[in-house]
């Protein structure tokens, strides 16, 4: 069974604040993701990776920025906390196919 | 890139109808359509999924059409029961720049009332 864990489940920060999510994956896939989830918008990419140190720009990244330093984690940095940033996020990893996903942290900035 | 539109946003059926959730993609070249059922609370998980090379593919209560002349695909639950309840997504996915990744449409609504 794949396991995609995600840091936190709930997070609360405050506006400007420097903001890590971690997620870390027990499969050895190449492949991670990390999406955010809004009403009405479905799930939208923000970033990825498909080796360590690799990093590829999502439909929206503006805001973000990541880390792959280790082929089990990547994290999905927010450089500097805005209200709209407020979402659920969730991490992904797949190979090939079928993604599988963490349980998701919802953060709120306030 | 790719951008997929998925129709309707919320479905309500009563127990035992068939619903039909509808998907559209824009990139020709994308070849692997999965949908994933969201219960309120938890993670995505895959449900089924469809490749380029197949028109129709068949899981029980549940079936998915592809027709790529049209760039569109469909998702069929008949016999709808209440645990059918959840936000189903759509997604497409191809070899865009070389590298895979999953894009997903904003997700259908589905109450299934008894």
């Amino acid at each position: 069974d794949v396991k995609v864990t995600q840091s936190s489940r709930y997070l609360v920060k405050r506006t400007g604040e420097k903001v890590f999510l971690e997620c870390v994956q027990d499969m050895d896939h190449e492949n991670m993701f990390w999406y955010r989830q809004d009403p009405g918008l479905g799930l939208r990419l923000i970033y990825f990776s498909y080796d360590v140190k690799m990093k590829e720009k999502g439909d929206i990244p503006e805001g973000y920025s990541v880390s792959r330093e280790k082929k089990e984690r990547f994290s999905l940095i927010l450089e500097s906390a805005s209200t709209n940033q407020t979402s659920m996020y969730l991490c992904a990893t797949g190979l090939n196919t079928e993604a599988f996903f963490g349980q998701g942290t919802r953060l709120t900035v306030v | 890139g790719e951008n997929v539109e998925q129709h309707p946003s919320t479905l309500s059926v009563q127990e035992g109808d068939s619903a039909v959730i509808k998907c559209t993609y824009s990139d020709s070249a994308s070849n692997y359509f999965p949908w994933y059922k969201q219960e309120l609370g938890k993670r995505p998980q895959l449900i089924i999924d469809i490749r380029s090379n197949v028109g129709e593919k068949k899981d029980q209560r549940i079936a998915v059409t592809l027709n790529k002349t049209a760039k569109h695909f469909s998702l069929h639950i008949t016999e709808t029961q209440p645990e059918d309840s959840a936000v189903y997504f759509c997604a497409a996915r191809g070899p865009s720049g070389g590298y895979n990744k999953l894009i997903f449409g904003a997700g259908t609504r589905l109450a299934v009332h008894p």
